[in-house]
Parts: C-alpha cells; sequence; structure tokens
C-alpha cells in the first residue's frame, strides 16, 4: 500500500528558529510537490520537484529531493508568524493522481 | 486570469439528496481532477477527467460520480448522501502536454451534510 508519511504532523516553533518537514514515501514518483493550507482555505502551492537531488527555495523555504531515499525535506529558515499554516506533500505514483501526506501544522509564535 | 474557479463555496445538504458541484480550469488547461478534503485530513483522490473521460478513479463508491463538458469544466455528482460525505471538495486543473508543472486548486467547496 503506498504511504506518503509527514513528520512531525506538528510543530509549534518560535519565530526566528530553523527546522525541517520530512516527507518519506514508500514507491517511486514521477515528482514531488509541496503545498500550504491556511484554515479554511485551498492548497497553495509552493514547490514542484523533478528529479533526484532538485532544491528549490522561496523566501524562508527551501525543498529537496533525493528519490533513491524516496524522502523530500522542507526547510524553514528563521521563522516568521507568517508561514503558520498546514504544509503537504504529494507525490505522482501513476498516471496524473496526487497522493497527498498526513500534512504537518505548523505554528510560529514570537 | 481567474484560475480554477469553483462553485458553490458552501452548501448544506440533508442525508439522501444528491447534490452537484462545479468547476471551471484554469485557462489552457484540459485536465480536471477532484479531491476530497475531510477535516484534518489530507486530500483524497476522487477521479481524473481528460478529453471528457474518467481517466483515473480512486477509491470511492460510484455515488461519486463526475462529468467534463466539451469546455473542460467538470461537474462531481454524489447521490445518497451520508454524514460522511461532508467535506471540502477541491478541484484541481492540469495540462496533458505539460504533465510536470503543477496542478492548480480551486477554492473549493465546503459541503456540510445534516
Amino acid at each position: 500500500e503506498l504511504k506518503v508519511e509527514q513528520n512531525p504532523l506538528f510543530l509549534s516553533m518560535q519565530e526566528g528558529k530553523n527546522y525541517t518537514i520530512y516527507c518519506n514515501y514508500s514507491t517511486t514518483s514521477d515528482r514531488l510537490y509541496w503545498y500550504r493550507q491556511d484554515p479554511g482555505k485551498s492548497l497553495e502551492s509552493l514547490f514542484v520537484l523533478l528529479s533526484n537531488g532538485a532544491v528549490k527555495q522561496e523566501g524562508r523555504l527551501m525543498a529537496s529531493l533525493d528519490t533513491k531515499a524516496r524522502l523530500s525535506t522542507l526547510h524553514i529558515t528563521a521563522a516568521v508568524h507568517d508561514l503558520s499554516a498546514t504544509y503537504f506533500c504529494a507525490v505522482v505514483p501513476g498516471g496524473d493522481k496526487l497522493i497527498f501526506g498526513t500534512g504537518t501544522r505548523l505554528q510560529v509564535f514570537p | 486570469d481567474a484560475g480554477v474557479t469553483q462553485s458553490p463555496t458552501h452548501l448544506i445538504k440533508t442525508r439522501g439528496q444528491q447534490v452537484t458541484l462545479r468547476c471551471s480550469p484554469k485557462s489552457g488547461h484540459d485536465t480536471v481532477s477532484w479531491y476530497q478534503q475531510a477535516l484534518g485530513q489530507g486530500p483524497q483522490f476522487i477521479f481524473q477527467y481528460y478529453e471528457e473521460e474518467e481517466r483515473q478513479r480512486g477509491n470511492f463508491p460510484d455515488r461519486f460520480s463526475g462529468h467534463q463538458f466539451p469546455n473542460y469544466s467538470s461537474e462531481l455528482n454524489v447521490n445518497a448522501l451520508l454524514l460522511g460525505d461532508s467535506a471540502l471538495y477541491l478541484c484541481a486543473s492540469s495540462s496533458e502536454t505539460a504533465w510536470n508543472t503543477e496542478a492548480f486548486f480551486g477554492q473549493g467547496t465546503r459541503l456540510t451534510v445534516v
């Protein structure tokens, strides 16, 4: 059975600190996506990672992909309150359907 | 570009009723996928439409059906609603010829079954 697991499930961090969210998946995937979701809102695309070793950065967020280890990371640098949201990774095991991870709820406090 | 638009944004239905949700894809996109997101969980794939045909289907019962129109817009129909169908329903559009680019999501339809 395909599994996409994220850890931690919940992350409470202080502003200015760094942290990493991990996404492990159990099957091969053409690509990996990271999405952000604010409460009651839809999904906002953050990154699309297409190949082994891919690294993308946008502001305080940096995502990487290791297809051999079936692992992606989302690194947060010097967190600010505006980053508080739930973050999902998603893989594409076949066709175009996205299989989402469990989600990581991030809360940044002063 | 209006992006992916869904209607309605909120809906309340009674158990046993039927509901239709609508989605217009982003301009230039020809593929529409539907997802169900229960509270506190990640989105679950329902099905995908391309060229007016259902191309892939997730683990959802036949009560869930859909349609894609020649203009690429899509509908999701759910019959015999159950309380457990209460969720945020998300539509995503993408391009068949640009498979490696992101899928864009609409704002969702919040369905409450009472």
